[in-house]
């Protein structure tokens, strides 16, 4: 069935390291995904999105790399802080029609200073 | 910057009552969703909400649930009797664009804990 998952539930890094958080998504049919960041009580907080005929997009100190061969997504975070920390998660959205995202489980990110 | 806000910020709440969470997302946005988040797991997806109807959605959203738009800027999710598993953070989210799920901007969300 469908799934979008992550592939480590906990990332620790030291300050200014780079960061990379992966996903795995199983639905070959998704041409929209987002990274979202999740900090404590808080609601999910977009970071930044990739549609299908891309391959790479970059914010900043953000990059978002697609690799729909092997279905994968990553999140590299360019010199982490300790205001990185949070939980990210990836969501996917199939172009049927559909609006809704498909969140996957979550990895936490741990800055070390 | 604008951003979706949500009303309570924590509603406790007896089994069998009836909650009301309310919503206002970014003002120039055109569909509205509700997710929901039970403690340490995924964000879900309830409901989408576009042109004063629903548009999509999942399978938790039974007919425990209803959503509307009461006016040109609240959008509210109502749990008509509520269960012990209703307990989990809510999502209100927004989005401008009509063709897809675009850049959804969520609120701070809504603690409900069902008693």
């Amino acid at each position: 069935g469908e799934s979008v998952g992550l592939h480590l539930p906990t990332l620790s890094v030291q300050e200014g390291d780079n960061s990379i958080i992966n996903c795995a998504y199983s639905n070959s049919a998704s041409d929209y995904f987002i990274w979202y960041k999740q900090e404590s009580g808080k609601g999910p907080q977009f970071i930044i999105d990739i549609r299908s005929n891309m391959d790479k997009r970059q914010g900043q100190r953000v990059t978002v790399l697609l690799n729909k061969t092997v279905k994968h997504l990553s999140l590299q975070i360019a010199a982490t802080q300790p205001g990185d920390s949070a939980v990210y998660f990836c969501a996917e959205n199939r172009n049927t029609g559909r609006r809704a995202l498909t969140f996957g489980s979550g990895t936490r990110l741990q800055v070390q200073p | 910057e604008p951003e979706v806000t949500q009303t309570p910020s924590h509603q406790v709440t007896q089994m069998g009552q009836e909650v009301i969470l309310r919503c206002v997302p970014i003002s120039n946005h055109l569909y509205f969703y509700w997710y929901r988040q039970i403690l340490g797991q995924k964000v879900e997806f309830l409901v989408s909400f576009y042109n004063n109807e629903i548009s999509e959605k999942s399978e938790i959203f039974d007919d425990q649930f209803s959503v509307e738009r009461p006016d040109g800027s609240n959008f509210t999710l109502k749990i008509r009797s509520t269960k012990l598993e209703d307990s989990a953070m809510y999502f209100c989210a927004s989005s401008v664009l009509t063709g897809g799920a675009y850049e959804q901007y969520f609120g701070p969300g809504t603690r409900l804990t069902v008693t």
